[in-house]
């Protein structure tokens, strides 16, 4: 079966500094997408990036960036300048054969003034 | 503006009722699908949907049951069989592949 590991529960970072997630998944698809999602203390889930897995370049929006190394099967985010409002759980998701998504248990991030 | 809404954000029932959650979309998506939230956990597909008057049970769908007649809605009633109600329910609608969420809401069963 397909899963989705994120390692690390919880983190805390200074405001301002760099901050990167870890994700692994485990997958036989050949084709597949893979997601970060962040969900803050309003518990809407928001989607913060994509990666089509068949693209070798590396996604980023904004500050946000992800290293996806595709014959690891990692896909770890890095936020750049953390701000307060990056506060959240994230959650590492990849879809399966019919494109629904495999999540992760979320790591919680706390960004410190 | 277009988006998923659900409501209410806060629903409260006594043990033995059924409940129905609503969930309704404006952006033409053809799939939509209900996920259960407990504290510190991920999300658990409850049943999905790809098209009008069809959908399948996920991973935890004892319990629940849903309809899909119109392709905007996508209601989930949790029933009296339901073991441990209280949750946070989330919904979503997708294209091809990328899933978006309503709000959320939060079910207290006492």
């Amino acid at each position: 079966a397909q899963t989705v590991t994120q390692s690390q529960p919880e983190m805390s970072v200074q405001e301002a500094e760099t901050v990167t997630l870890s994700c692994t998944y485990d997958t036989s698809e050949n084709n597949y997408y893979l997601f970060w999602y962040k969900q803050p203390p309003s518990r809407q889930m928001i989607l913060v990036i994509r990666q089509e897995a068949y693209k070798q370049q590396n996604a980023t929006e904004n500050r946000f960036s992800v290293n996806f190394q595709k014959a690891a099967k990692s896909f770890s985010l890095k936020i750049s300048d953390s701000q307060l409002g990056d506060t959240a759980m994230y959650f590492c998701a990849c879809t399966n054969s019919n494109y629904q998504l495999i999540w992760g248990a979320g790591t919680k991030l706390i960004i410190k003034p | 503006d277009g988006g998923i809404t659900q409501s209410p954000k806060y629903l409260f029932r006594k043990e033995g009722q059924n409940v129905t959650l609503s969930c309704e979309q404006n952006l033409n998506h053809d799939a939509m699908y209900w996920y259960r939230q407990d504290p510190g956990q991920g999300l658990r597909l409850i049943y999905y949907s790809q098209i009008v008057n069809d959908f399948q049970k996920g991973d935890i769908a004892e319990g629940y049951s849903v309809s899909r007649e119109k392709k905007e809605s996508f209601p989930l009633t949790v029933t009296s069989a339901q073991k441990n109600p209280t949750a946070f329910y989330l919904c979503a609608s997708s294209t091809a592949y990328e899933q978006y969420f309503g709000p959320g809401t939060r079910l207290t069963v006492t």
